[in-house]
C-alpha cells in the first residue's frame, strides 16, 4: 500500500551533496511526506516531514514540488556513515494514520 | 526521553514454542505499532493500536499472531506456536496523534525460529 516511488539504489561521492528524489503523485493535501533511514538491521531513523514548504534541519533538507507531487531528500555534504537505505513516506491521514513503508532507496557514499 | 523500548534484542527459539516480545512506547504517545521487517518483504506493518486500543489488525499474517497493549507503556506480540518462516526483525514503533508527528522506532527484536 505504499504510496510513494524510489530509485532502489543510488551512490554520492563522499563530501558531495546526496539528492534522493520521491514520487508521490496520489498525495492528498492533508498528508506528510515523511523520510526516514535505516542502517543496517537498526530501527528506522527519522530525518525529517514536511506538508508543502521546503523544511530544513541538522540532518537534511527537504525540497517539496509546488503541486506536491514529489520531493527530494538532500544530505548537503555525504559521509560514509550516511550508507543506509532511505524510506519516503506519506503518513496516510484518511485511513488512521499508518506510515507504509515502500522498498527505499540504498544509498551507497563512496569515499 | 529513553526512545522506544523493546526487548529482548535477540530471541532464538524452537518451532512450536511460544515467543513473547515486548514494548515501551514513548511517554505520552497516542499510537504504537508493530512492524516484522524481512528480506523478501520489507517492512511490514503488523497492527497498531491508538490510546491502547488495537485499530487495525489487518496486517497480522495468521492467527498465530496476537498483540495487546494493556496500558498505555506496554504492549506485547505473541506468536503461539512459532515456525520458522516467522524469523524476522520485529519493530515497534510509537508516536503522537496527527499526521504532523513523526514515528520513533526502538532498536527492534531479531527473532530466529529454528
Amino acid at each position: 500500500d505504499a504510496k510513494t516511488t524510489q530509485p532502489p539504489s543510488m551512490d554520492c561521492a563522499e563530501g558531495r551533496a546526496a539528492n534522493l528524489p520521491c514520487n508521490h503523485s496520489t498525495i492528498s493535501g492533508n498528508e506528510y511526506v515523511y523520510w526516514y533511514r535505516q542502517i543496517h538491521s537498526q530501527g528506522p531513523q527519522y530525518i525529517i516531514h514536511g506538508l508543502k514548504n521546503n523544511e530544513t534541519n541538522e540532518m537534511a533538507s527537504l525540497i517539496i514540488t509546488e503541486d506536491r507531487k514529489s520531493s527530494t531528500l538532500i544530505l548537503p555534504h555525504a559521509t560514509l556513515r550516511d550508507t543506509a537505505v532511505y524510506y519516503c513516506i506519506v503518513r496516510v491521514a484518511t485511513t488512521g494514520n499508518q506510515f507504509y513503508f515502500g522498498t527505499g532507496t540504498s544509498l551507497t557514499v563512496i569515499p | 526521553d529513553a526512545g522506544v523500548i523493546q526487548s529482548p534484542r535477540h530471541e532464538v527459539t524452537e518451532m512450536g514454542q511460544e515467543v513473547t516480545l515486548r514494548c515501551k512506547p514513548i511517554s505520552g504517545h497516542d499510537y504504537l505499532f508493530w512492524y516484522r521487517q524481512t528480506m523478501m518483504r520489507g517492512l511490514e506493518l503488523l497492527i497498531y493500536f491508538n490510546n491502547n486500543v488495537p485499530i487495525d489488525d489487518s496486517g497480522m499474517p495468521e492467527d498465530r499472531f496476537s498483540a495487546k497493549m494493556p496500558n498505555a507503556s506496554f504492549s506485547t506480540l505473541k506468536i503461539q506456536p512459532s515456525e520458522p518462516r516467522d524469523s524476522a526483525v520485529y519493530f515497534c514503533a510509537s508516536s503522537l496523534a496527527g499526521s504532523n508527528s513523526p514515528l520513533h522506532f526502538g532498536n527492534g527484536t531479531r527473532l530466529t525460529v529454528t
